[in-house]
């Protein structure tokens, strides 16, 4: 079964360092995400995009993050200048449709650990 | 912001038993919902969902239960077995343009042989 790719799984940085996370989409899929969940919290929500373009932000996805589609294939979330509280299991994800379609679930990578000392 | 709440941190259950995760939310706009499990060192994976639309959704040992009037949904596995034991997670939808998840915190099954 295709599986979305994440590299590296563990990144450790110092604190202002910028940090590239790399991931490989579903090949057919047409919107990727990235989510996050610091150690003991939950899953929360980053970034969408399809098209091109960024189409949902949450209130976490500030003027230190952004995300690009240099390539057919690959999907990179950049962190400009890491704070301690990025430290976080980072998650990319891919679908086909809008998750909203019913029958269009997100699929997960196994997520990049980044510890940011 | 705790739309979506699990809050039962951990269940144990011995093997062959019936596991219940619940599972409650605040916002009625919500218009599907999913529940995902989570071994460690994986990401999340997609397990079953349901839509507003409907109170039960089935797919071999897993059900999906939904009360829209309590807000309230669970996630029945029965038979349990060892390999059911992960971090499983409730996750919210609204209809629409949105793309956003909205995850709970998870609760852990321990499935006991």
């Amino acid at each position: 079964e295709p599986e979305v790719t994440q590299t590296p799984s563990h990144q450790v940085t110092q604190m202002g360092q910028e940090v590239i996370l790399h991931c490989v989409p579903i090949s057919n899929h047409l919107y990727f995400y990235w989510y996050r969940q610091i150690l003991g919290q939950k899953v929360e929500f980053l970034v969408s995009f399809y098209n091109n373009e960024i189409s949902e932000k949450s209130e976490i996805f500030d003027d230190q993050f952004s995300v690009e589609r240099p390539d057919g294939s690959n999907f990179t979330l950049k962190i400009r200048s890491t704070k301690l509280e990025d430290s976080a299991m980072y998650f990319c994800a891919s679908t086909p449709r809008q998750p909203s379609s019913y029958n269009s679930p997100l699929h997960f990578g196994n997520g990049t650990r980044l510890t940011v000392t | 912001d705790q739309q979506v709440k699990q809050n039962s941190p951990s269940l144990s259950v011995q093997e062959g038993r019936i596991s219940i995760l619940n599972c409650d939310y605040t916002n009625s706009m919500f218009d599907y919902f999913l529940w995902y499990k989570k071994y460690p060192a994986e990401g999340p994976t997609f397990l079953i969902s349901i839509s507003s639309i409907k109170d039960k959704n089935e797919d071999g040992r897993f059900t999906v239960f939904l009360n829209k009037s309590a807000k309230h949904l669970s996630l029945h596995i029965v038979p349990s077995q060892p390999g059911d034991s992960a971090v499983y997670f409730c996750a919210a939808i609204y209809g629409g343009a949105t793309n956003k998840l909205i995850f709970g915190t998870g609760t852990l099954l321990a499935v006991q042989p």
